[in-house]
């Protein structure tokens, strides 16, 4: 079992540019969700889904876009880099069917913006 | 705007020794809390959580002791090791999808030999 896996996990952008970070987790977990980690902050969530197809908005979603075509993967989508958006990205998996509502993270994808 | 907050950033213990590490919270409609263990350049890990409904839970060297009188969460570590070295993340869940957490910033516990 792999877990959530996140690539790439280091990148470094120019202002302007787009990318995607990609998740992808292999335990059928039904929620996945994307936070970012700033120095001396906790983490803060950007958007979350709770199954295929569905999406939404979490606490800092500006600049950010995801989509939920399969239970496995759930890409966040940087449209135009900007500096603000320096930070260390987590994905994160989770199901009710366990028991508890426990929340199972990626390694992190740490993106600089110049 | 409410918020999970931590009454120290860092905490300094000697191996043996027993931890506490406190968070406080604001949303008294929060119903569901986590403490996270996050290793250097690693995701946070889950420890232990804890119901609005209970008031204390314990798990292996690990207790989670809620008092939603004060809107206060610990975490105890028993017998703290080298390995406990890490920042921890209180979390609640302030409702609506249940896996929709608000995160403390941390609290960095090194654990001197």
């Amino acid at each position: 079992n792999a877990g959530v896996t996140q690539t790439p996990k280091f990148q470094v952008l120019k202002t302007g540019q787009s990318m995607t970070l990609q998740c992808a987790q292999d335990m059928n977990h039904e929620y996945m969700s994307w936070y970012r980690q700033d120095p001396g902050m906790g983490l803060r969530l950007i958007h979350y889904s709770v199954g295929a197809g569905i999406t939404d908005q979490g606490e800092v979603p500006n600049g950010y876009n995801v989509s939920r075509s399969t239970t496995e993967d759930f890409p966040l989508r940087l449209l135009s880099a900007a500096p603000s958006q320096t930070s260390v990205y987590f994905c994160a998996s989770g199901t009710e069917s366990s028991g508890a509502n426990v929340l199972t993270f990626g390694a992190g994808s740490r993106l600089t913006v110049l | 705007g409410e918020s999970v907050g931590l009454h120290l950033p860092t905490l300094s213990v000697q191996e043996g020794d027993n931890s506490i590490i406190n968070c406080a919270y604001s949303n008294s409609a929060s119903d569901y809390f986590i403490w996270y263990k996050q290793e250097s350049g690693k995701g946070p890990q889950f420890i232990i959580d804890i119901r609005s409904n209970m008031d204390k839970r314990q798990g292996q060297r690990v207790t989670v002791l809620l008092n939603k009188t004060v809107k206060h969460l610990s975490l105890q570590i028993a017998a703290t090791q080298p390995g406990d070295s890490a920042v921890y993340f209180c979390a609640e869940n302030r409702g609506g999808s249940n896996y929709k957490l608000t995160f403390g910033k941390g609290t960095l516990l090194t654990v001197n030999p």
